[in-house]
């Protein structure tokens, strides 16, 4: 069974940073591109950010583009999202999902709230 | 970057009927748009994927169609559990961008 569980969520302050990380199972991690989804609270969905199986081609929504990094260790299942220079704006649960055709795996999510 | 417009934003219905939602992207996405159910304290959930494929697992009541510019997810004979917000996504082209949702209620 697929799963992907996200964590690292938390409050933050404006200007700061936080890492999020997604533990992947149920399927060989090293062969799916990956990515980053995200809600603001009472809104629609948003996509953030994906990065191919091998690492080396990441894409990123202009609205983080600059600020967020994804990255990988496929020898440890595990996707990141590395968030600098936070903003108000990115109070989101943010999900990690597998793409194929769609988005056909999600995360339970992880609350990220920035503010002073 | 492609916008998707999404209609109705609300949408009533009883158990047993037929619904329908749309999705309208501002540039040609060839078939590669995608629907997905969300419910609280679940996963989202993808239902349909490229327009038309059923994803594997999702009842044989949903369906998709359409291409270019003009999508449509239908529910035929609702059951309870399908009421929930739907989204739509077009998968052609970064960034990858998703409708602003149907909520879908019990009338």
């Amino acid at each position: 069974e697929v799963q992907l569980v996200e964590s690292g969520g938390g409050l933050v302050q404006p200007g700061r940073s936080l890492k999020l990380s997604c533990a992947a199972s149920g399927f060989t991690f090293s062969d799916y591109n990956m990515a980053w989804v995200r809600q603001a609270p009472t809104k629609g969905l948003e996509w953030v950010a994906s990065i191919s199986y091998g690492g080396s081609n990441t894409h990123y929504g202009d609205s983080v583009k600059g600020r967020f990094t994804i990255s990988r260790d496929n020898a440890k299942s595990t996707l990141y999202l590395q968030m600098d220079s936070l903003r108000s704006e990115d109070t989101a649960t943010y999900y990690c999902a597998r793409p194929y055709g769609g988005f056909a795996y999600w995360g339970q999510g992880t609350l990220v709230t920035v503010s002073s | 970057d492609v916008q998707m417009t999404q209609s109705p934003y609300n949408l009533a219905a009883s158990p047993g009927e037929s619904v329908s939602i749309n999705c309208k992207a501002s540039k040609s996405i060839s078939k590669y748009l995608a629907w997905y159910q969300q419910k609280p304290g679940k996963a989202n959930k993808l239902l349909i994927y490229d327009g038309s494929t059923l994803q594997s697992g999702i009842p044989s009541r949903f369906s998709g169609s359409g291409s270019g510019t003009d999508f449509t997810l239908t529910i035929r004979s609702l059951e309870p559990e399908d009421f929930g917000l739907y989204y739509c996504q077009q998968h052609n082209e970064y960034p990858w961008t998703f409708g602003g949702g149907t909520k879908l209620e019990l009338k």
